[in-house]
């Protein structure tokens, strides 16, 4: 859907580098979260964010850090990249009340640590 | 420990054949979630549940509260169909600042013509 995009869709990088996954919405919605998909595993909750400057952890957030200054931006930044953090990242989003609204997820970010 | 289950973690089937995918989970749910995750990667919400049965298109979904179990067929399957399926819930115990999805590992299905 048009209204969440992920960039970049790929990456490759190198072990103990600095990299920034961008999450970019134009539904206005309040939660957005940042999943990582790994084989034999369920997406696993890596950030979300209920807000503006309002972010929490998830199950599996160490490594990786989150800013949210905008609305419509969610920022994944992975502070020193470890093999271990090579991964199909998604973004998505919901909004409240989640009894009327599901989630929509952007089309996934492929990165690959070396 | 909650948990998700699905079955089967394979499927294949020839064309316009009816398909059943499984989910069952652990504990009390707010809602559960089927979503589709087409070879390309992209994952797309078909159904939100919390009660009773869904229909859109060849698509159903139903569940069991009292069973902790839901299903999602697929009538007159096609090639197009396949895909992963994953099931997601909501545990009933979420809150504002508690929100999380927990996924079961997906079932990959596959028509064949």
């Amino acid at each position: 859907d048009a209204g969440i995009t992920q960039s970049p869709r790929h990456k490759v990088t190198e072990t103990g580098t600095p990299v920034t996954l961008r999450c970019h919405q134009t539904e206005n919605h309040r939660y957005m979260y940042w999943y990582r998909q790994d084989p034999g595993h369920g997406l696993r909750l890596i950030h979300y964010s209920y807000g503006v400057k309002d972010t929490d952890k998830g199950e599996v957030s160490d490594g990786y850090s989150v800013s949210r200054s905008k609305t419509e931006d969610f920022l994944l930044t992975l502070e020193s990249a470890t093999s271990s953090q090579t991964s199909v990242y998604f973004c998505a989003i919901s909004e409240f009340p989640r009894r009327l609204y599901g989630y929509t997820f952007g089309s996934g970010t492929r990165l690959t640590v070396v | 420990k909650n948990e998700v289950e699905q079955s089967p973690q394979n499927l294949t089937a020839q064309e316009g054949e009816f398909i059943t995918i499984n989910c069952s989970y652990s504990v009390g749910i707010s809602a559960l979630h089927w979503l589709q995750q087409h070879p390309g990667g992209g994952i797309v919400s078909l159904f939100m549940l919390s009660s009773g049965k869904k229909k859109h298109g060849r698509l159903i979904a139903t569940i069991n509260i009292q069973e902790k179990h839901s299903s999602l067929h697929i009538t007159a399957s096609h090639p197009r169909d396949s895909a992963v399926y994953i099931c997601a819930v909501r545990w009933e115990r979420s809150n504002f600042g508690n929100e999380k999805l927990t996924f079961g590992t997906g079932t990959r299905l596959t028509i064949i013509p």
